[in-house]
């Protein structure tokens, strides 16, 4: 069975603050995928990553595929209050589209 | 482009009863995905549909749990005979296969409580 174990679960830092969220899996994937949500909302995607060792940037948010296809990180530069969510991360593995989704990492970022 | 839609947004219904969401998917997104999300979890698959071909379901998805997509476009997802347990947030995404690497949509949600 296919599982993405995320960390953190938890995060509460002060704006301006840089850190990391990892998603891991003992399983490779084909594509991975990393999202945002709000309370009451669906998840938004935020990137997809699909080649090992991957690296892609959205603003102040980097995003890196492991070599392995088998983790990712989440690396964001001087949090921001509109930061603050539950992030996900989430693959399917070649040949299926039913994806795994991780535990979840819920960031605050306190002004 | 509205984007993935759901209705309705929140039910209500007494443990017993049958209940039926909709899902409408972006126009020409030909994969459409169900997804069940319980408090402090990240979502779990549940079936998902290429046209309107059912082609993988969850073990989650019990006898109750019905899924349909007749024409290819908007999606149903019944259960029936509801227990408390199936109070959750439902949720649908979709996707296309002609936009590169598989990339999911989601939509707002059902919220469901079963009282």
């Amino acid at each position: 069975t296919q599982l993405l174990e995320q960390s953190p679960q938890f995060l509460s830092i002060q704006e301006g603050e840089n850190l990391t969220v990892y998603c891991n899996s003992s399983s490779v994937f084909s594509s991975l995928q990393w999202y945002r949500q709000e309370p009451g909302e669906g998840p938004v995607l935020l990137v997809t990553v699909v080649t090992g060792g991957e690296v892609k940037k959205l603003k102040r948010l980097t995003f890196q595929f492991g070599d392995a296809r088998k983790d990712s990180s989440l690396h964001i530069t001087a949090a921001q209050p509109g930061d603050t969510g539950l992030y996900l991360c989430a693959g399917a593995g070649a040949g299926t589209y039913k994806y795994i989704f991780g535990t979840g990492t819920r960031l605050k970022v306190l002004a | 482009d509205t984007g993935v839609s759901q209705d309705p947004r929140h039910k209500i219904t007494k443990r017993g009863q049958n209940v039926t969401f909709r899902c409408d998917p972006i126009s020409e997104h030909n994969r459409l995905y169900w997804y069940r999300q319980t408090l402090g979890q990240g979502p779990e698959f549940l079936t998902y549909f290429q046209n309107e071909a059912q082609l993988e379901k969850s073990r989650l998805l019990s006898d109750r749990f019905s899924a349909e997509r007749p024409k290819g476009s908007f999606s149903t997802l019944e259960i029936q005979r509801t227990e408390q347990g199936d109070s959750a947030m439902y949720l649908c995404a979709s996707s296309s296969t002609s936009q590169g690497p598989d990339t999911q949509y989601f939509g707002p949600g059902t919220r469901l409580t079963v009282l």
